[in-house]
């Protein structure tokens, strides 16, 4: 079974400006999230989609941060425009069933770093 | 609000010792409670998970002990490897969304 797969592995930007991240699912799998990690903490919930819908977006800064879901499989956040605050590791994960928990498999992430 | 609080930051124990990392949340509604190891350049991969009708669970060197009225659940590595070395966090979920600790990294001198 492949893993989650995501993309870029490293990125490095000047602030304000922007940036987008991939993420390919587990095949079947309904829920996607996106986590954010600083260095030193753990993993914090940014955005978690039910197929192509959001389930939770409440600590999502909507102002400079967006995420989709396209078609409920494949999903991209972007950050417009970036600050030095934002330099973390962009987690995606993703698990099978909808309304019972179940195991949340993580990608490698994305460690961006904002200059 | 942190939901969930994990002590201790860092943690040195020799082979052979046993590891103990602590847990604690507020939320009686969560109902899922994994434990995921990470290694550096890695994301999170689950170890172990407990669900509250239970007060233990053990898979090989790995034991989660459940303390629901107290409201607090721990990690015990038995016989720690250096391979253990990593950081460790708690979570926990309910309806699937998870909240996680702030992380141990655990250090196994040889």
């Amino acid at each position: 079974e492949a893993g989650v797969a995501q993309s870029p592995r490293y990125k490095i930007i000047e602030k304000r400006q922007s940036v987008a991240f991939w993420c390919n699912p587990i095949s079947g799998h309904a829920t996607l999230y996106w986590y954010q990690q600083i260095l030193g903490q753990g993993p914090k919930l940014l955005i978690q989609f039910q197929n192509n819908g959001v389930v939770d977006d409440s600590q999502l800064p909507k102002d400079r941060f967006s995420a989709e879901r396209l078609k409920g499989v494949d999903s991209t956040l972007k950050i417009q425009p970036a600050k030095l605050e934002d330099s973390a590791v962009y987690l995606c994960a993703s698990s099978f069933q909808a309304n019972k928990n179940t195991e949340a498999f993580f990608g490698q992430g994305t460690r961006l770093t904002v200059v | 609000q942190q939901q969930v609080k994990q002590s201790p930051q860092s943690l040195i124990v020799q082979k052979g010792g046993i590891s103990i990392i602590n847990c604690a949340y507020e939320n009686t509604a969560f109902d899922y409670f994994p434990w995921y190891q990470q290694f550096p350049g890695k994301g999170p991969a689950l170890l172990i998970a407990i669900r509250p009708d239970v007060s233990e669970k053990k898979e090989g060197r790995f034991t989660i002990s459940f303390n629901k009225s107290a409201k607090q659940f721990s990690l015990h590595i038995m016989d720690s490897q250096p391979g253990d070395s990593a950081t460790y966090f708690c979570a926990a979920s309910n309806f699937n969304k998870f909240y996680f600790g702030s992380g141990t990294k655990l250090n196994v001198k040889p």
